[in-house]
């Protein structure tokens, strides 16, 4: 089965210092990832996706990066951290490619920057 | 862009009553992808149902929707609600851009009461 794991389960950091978000799948090979912001009361948004190693597309431009690694890794992160970069972060992956698919959602990490 | 509309913020039920949660969205896109994804609290979103066929009823754990491009809708029902029912639903449209993006709604609190 497969199991997604993502840390820290939440931070809280000053404005304006570095982040570093993990997320790592096992138990599935060339897993299609993604990274999803969730406000405070707010929708989901994509925030990022990525096909395969080494290759990452942004969707939405919030002043973060993201990285993937390893097969089964993707990291965000950013140098300089905004208050409103507040909120909830989940990654996700799915088995196939194409909008259809079904996303699976790891447990998230909660982040508040003060 | 796309954008997913769920009119209720919060919906509150009595046990045994019926579910509708609305769900209407816009794309340019003649194929749309519509998804419901369920968020318990302290928990993941976890996909209940999707649908991509016109006028066909999709059913799944009891909640089924029926997607209507006529009138761009996908709204999710359930003939008797539940209190395990009581949860964040989101309603989801997929776009056929080439980067899998999901674009959500802003989501609705399903609280059912005894």
């Amino acid at each position: 089965a497969q199991t997604i794991h993502q840390w820290p389960v939440a931070e809280i950091k000053a404005v304006g210092s570095p982040l570093s978000l993990g997320c790592t799948i096992k138990g599935k090979s060339s897993p299609n990832l993604y990274w999803y912001w969730q406000a405070t009361g707010g929708t989901l948004q994509q925030l990022f996706y990525s096909i395969t190693v080494g290759q990452v597309e942004s969707v939405v431009q919030l002043n973060l990066s993201a990285s993937r690694p390893k097969d089964d890794q993707f990291i965000l992160s950013t140098e300089k951290l905004l208050l409103s970069h507040s909120g909830f972060y989940l990654c996700a992956w799915s088995s196939d490619w194409g909008v259809y698919a079904e996303q699976f959602f790891g447990p998230g990490t909660r982040l508040t920057v003060l | 862009g796309d954008s997913v509309t769920q009119t209720e913020g919060l919906v509150t039920l009595t046990e045994g009553l019926p579910v509708m949660l609305n769900c209407t969205y816009q794309t340019i896109y003649s194929n749309p992808f519509l998804f419901w994804y369920v968020q318990h609290l302290n928990e993941s979103p976890r996909l209940l149902l999707k649908s991509f066929t016109d006028n066909k009823r999709t059913e799944h754990q009891g909640f089924h929707a029926t997607l209507h491009k006529s009138s761009s809708s996908f709204h999710l029902q359930k003939s008797s609600a539940q209190l395990s029912d009581s949860a964040l639903y989101y309603c989801a449209l997929g776009a056929t851009g080439g980067n899998n993006k999901l674009t959500f709604g802003q989501g609705t609190v399903l609280s059912v009461i005894p």
